[in-house]
């Protein structure tokens, strides 16, 4: 399938390594926060989520951080894996807010590279 | 498998042409979303249905882009009279909820090239 981002900050690690992929945020108003990871020709797929009432979130081999203060979340995986090769987005919403809806809005995205 | 599904997964139209992408949920989720993903660069959010009404519609660029869901589970996606900048990877995601948290589920998507 063809790239997911061509020009995509790109993050390399070694096999093992843990890695922290870091995301600012737009809105203050933002309550919800997911993580997703998209691989080539796919589409985006859920990793973890993290409600705007909690700084942190674990997972299995994945952690989130949310620091409202100053609007940047991060994930950390620990141990990476040449399966975890791909590009992740993180993605905010504000759901207590019903006429916003359920649509997210996606940050950049930052492509990992797990090295052998 | 019950994923979300959608076709053709690639899709060449000249520009002026009309095209139509088909999303098909997972069956019984109440919520459809369009998103637009331009290389290189996240999601961007185009429109929502729940079930067959369309609530929001505020992401769709401009009036060649229409979407439905007339029975409230294939959603299509059309645009008219397709321009170069309409090039980009169209994705559907559904969920089961509402409103509140709720995951979104994402199909593969399609990707269009105007030439």
């Amino acid at each position: 399938g063809e790239s997911v981002g061509l020009h995509l900050p790109t993050l390399s690690v070694q096999e093992g390594d843990n890695s922290i992929i870091n995301c600012a945020y737009s809105n203050s108003a933002s309550d919800y926060f997911i993580w997703y990871k998209q691989e080539s020709g796919k589409g985006p797929q859920f990793i973890i989520d993290i409600r705007s009432n909690m700084d942190k979130r674990q997972g299995q081999r994945v952690t989130v951080l949310l620091n409202k203060t100053v609007k940047h979340l991060s994930l950390q995986i620990a141990a990476t894996q040449p399966g975890d090769s791909a590009v992740y987005f993180c993605a905010e919403n504000t759901v207590l807010i019903k006429a916003a809806g359920n649509k997210l809005t996606f940050g950049g995205g930052t492509r990992v590279l797990v090295k052998p | 498998g019950a994923g979300v599904s959608q076709s053709p997964r690639y899709k060449v139209a000249k520009r002026g042409q009309d095209v139509a992408l088909r999303c098909d949920p997972i069956s019984g989720h109440v919520s459809l979303f369009w998103y637009q993903q331009a290389l290189g660069q996240g999601p961007e959010f185009l429109t929502y249905f729940q079930n067959e009404a369309q609530l929001d519609k505020s992401g769709l660029p401009s009036d060649r882009f229409f979407a439905e869901r007339p029975e409230g589970s294939v959603s299509t996606l059309k645009i008219q009279r397709t321009q170069q900048e309409d090039s980009a990877v169209y994705l559907c995601a559904s969920s089961a909820r509402r409103v509140g948290v709720a995951e979104q589920y994402f199909g593969p998507g399609t990707r269009l090239t105007v030439t």
